[in-house]
C-alpha cells in the first residue's frame, strides 16, 4: 500500500461543475495535510493546508478531512479552464519535522 | 523579492558527468529539501537539511551529494553514479515555528542526460 495514494485520471468536469479530488493515506498519525497545484512544467504552489477534521474554504476551494477514515479531499467549486492542472496531495511524515509523502497527483481537465 | 531560485533551468549532461544545481532563498527559511519528480510521478525527497552544516538522506539519495554552508544555500550534485538521472528537480523551503511542515517550492531544474 502506498503511504498517500491518488487517482491518477485524468479527471474532466465541464467547466462550472465541482471537481471533486481524493486523497487517503496510510500513517494514521498524519497532522498536516497539503494540496498543492502544478501545472504542466512548472513547480508545485500551494493551494490549501488543512490540520483539523471537518471543511476548510478558501474562495472556490474547500479541503475536507477526515482522520478517522484516513483521507483527505479538495473540492473545486464554479471549475475554470484555468484549473486544469495536476492536483498533489501531501501528507506530513509523523515526528519527521517538515517532512511531506506526495502522492503521484491528480490530472484535472476543465472543458470549456 | 523574497523566494527560492533554482538554476539553470534546463541542464544537460553527459554520460559519467557530476553536474551541480543550485538553490537559494531569501527566505531566511531554516529547512530546505530536494526532490526529484519523474513524468506522471509525484516527488520523491533526495535530500533534507533542518540547518545548516547538517543534512540527511531521503529516500532516494544514491547518486546525490549536497551541502548547507550557507542557511540561504543548498546545492545538489548529480553525481555519475546517478543512474538514471533525467528527471524535474525541485528545490524547497519551510520556515521555523508555526508553519514549519509547510513547504515552499522553487521553479525547477530539468536534467536531461544526452
Amino acid at each position: 500500500q502506498k503511504e498517500v495514494e491518488q487517482n491518477s485520471g485524468p479527471l474532466s468536469v465541464p467547466e462550472g461543475a465541482i471537481a471533486s479530488l481524493n486523497c487517503t493515506y496510510s500513517d494514521r498519525g498524519s497532522q498536516s495535510f497539503f494540496w498543492y497545484r502544478q501545472y504542466s512544467g512548472k513547480s508545485p504552489e500551494l493551494i490549501m493546508s488543512i490540520y483539523s477534521n471537518g471543511d476548510k474554504e478558501d474562495g472556490r476551494f474547500t479541503a475536507q478531512l477526515n482522520k478517522a477514515s484516513q483521507y483527505v479531499s479538495l473540492l473545486i467549486r464554479d471549475s475554470q479552464p484555468s484549473d486544469s492542472a495536476t492536483y498533489l496531495c501531501a501528507v506530513n511524515r509523523l515526528n519527521q519535522g517538515g517532512k511531506l509523502i506526495f502522492g503521484q497527483g491528480t490530472e484535472l481537465s476543465v472543458k470549456p | 523579492d523574497g523566494g527560492i531560485t533554482q538554476s539553470p533551468k534546463y541542464l544537460f549532461r553527459k554520460e559519467g558527468q557530476n553536474v551541480t544545481l543550485s538553490c537559494e532563498q531569501n527566505l531566511n527559511h531554516d529547512a530546505m529539501y530536494w526532490y526529484r519528480q519523474d513524468p506522471g510521478q509525484g516527488l520523491r525527497l533526495i535530500y533534507y537539511s533542518q540547518i545548516v552544516n547538517d543534512f540527511q538522506k531521503g529516500d532516494i539519495a544514491e547518486g546525490y551529494s549536497v551541502s548547507r554552508e550557507k542557511k540561504e544555500s543548498f546545492p545538489l550534485t548529480v553525481t555519475s553514479a546517478q543512474k538514471n538521472p533525467t528527471a524535474f528537480y525541485l528545490c524547497a523551503s519551510t520556515p521555523s515555528g508555526a508553519g514549519a511542515d509547510t513547504q515552499y517550492f522553487g521553479p525547477g531544474t530539468r536534467l536531461t542526460v544526452l
